[in-house]
């Protein structure tokens, strides 16, 4: 069974602090990496996609992937009370882009 | 560019009747899905469709019929609704040329309520 596993939370970080959330895939093949931000009652949004090992930035984000361990991580940098919201991990499978998402990390980010 | 819309955005149903939700995009997106999401389960595959007249069952797809005549529409249909099918269900669409084939987007959602 292919699977992406994430902590649950709530993780909880001061406002301007740096939020670490950190997931796992059993899948060795998977290729295509991506985190989701979905705010309560809304639907999951894009936030960044990652391919190669190794970090990727975009503005307060950065993607790091190590495929060897299996392992993908987002770091919010100066995390506002708007960063407050859960993050999806997702992993594409094999064939059909299909996703399998984890079952996300809450945050929340206190003023 | 209205980009991928549901429909309605809340029904409330009866346990036994036929609820059919519908999903658009604007895209011309090749790939088209429909999740559920409930506490404590995540997103779950229903069903998925790789173009027109092409569908495939995800992980969770008793209960739901799809169709896909037109590559734009992907309607989801609970053929006799269940209490156990109350749940957010979201449509997403991928296989764009903006960006990677597999990024999918999704839809608003819709909340379903089965009495």
């Amino acid at each position: 069974q292919k699977e992406v596993e994430q902590n649950s939370g709530p993780l909880s970080v001061p406002e301007g602090a740096i939020a670490s959330l950190n997931c796992t895939y059993s899948d060795r093949v998977s290729q295509s990496f991506f985190w989701y931000r979905q705010y309560s009652g809304k639907s999951p949004e894009l936030i960044m996609s990652i391919y190669s090992n190794g970090d990727k930035e975009d503005g307060r984000f950065t993607a790091q992937l190590n495929k060897a361990s299996q392992y993908v991580s987002l770091l919010i940098r100066d995390s506002q009370p708007s960063d407050s919201a859960t993050y999806l991990c997702a992993v594409n499978q094999a064939a059909g882009n299909k996703l399998t998402f984890g079952g996300g990390t809450r945050v929340l980010v206190k003023p | 560019d209205a980009g991928i819309t549901q429909s309605p955005r809340y029904k409330i149903t009866e346990t036994g009747r036929q609820v059919t939700l519908m999903c658009h995009q604007t895209w011309s997106h090749s790939y088209m899905f429909w999740y559920r999401q409930d506490l404590g389960h995540g997103l779950r595959l229903i069903y998925y469709s790789a173009a027109a007249d092409i569908t495939d069952k995800g992980e969770v797809p008793d209960g739901y019929v799809v169709s896909r005549s037109k590559t734009e529409n992907f309607p989801l249909t609970l053929e006799s609704a269940t209490r156990s099918q109350t749940s957010v269900y979201f449509c997403a669409s991928s296989g764009g040329q903006q960006a990677s084939t597999d990024t999918q987007y999704f839809g608003p959602g819709t909340r379903l309520t089965v009495l």
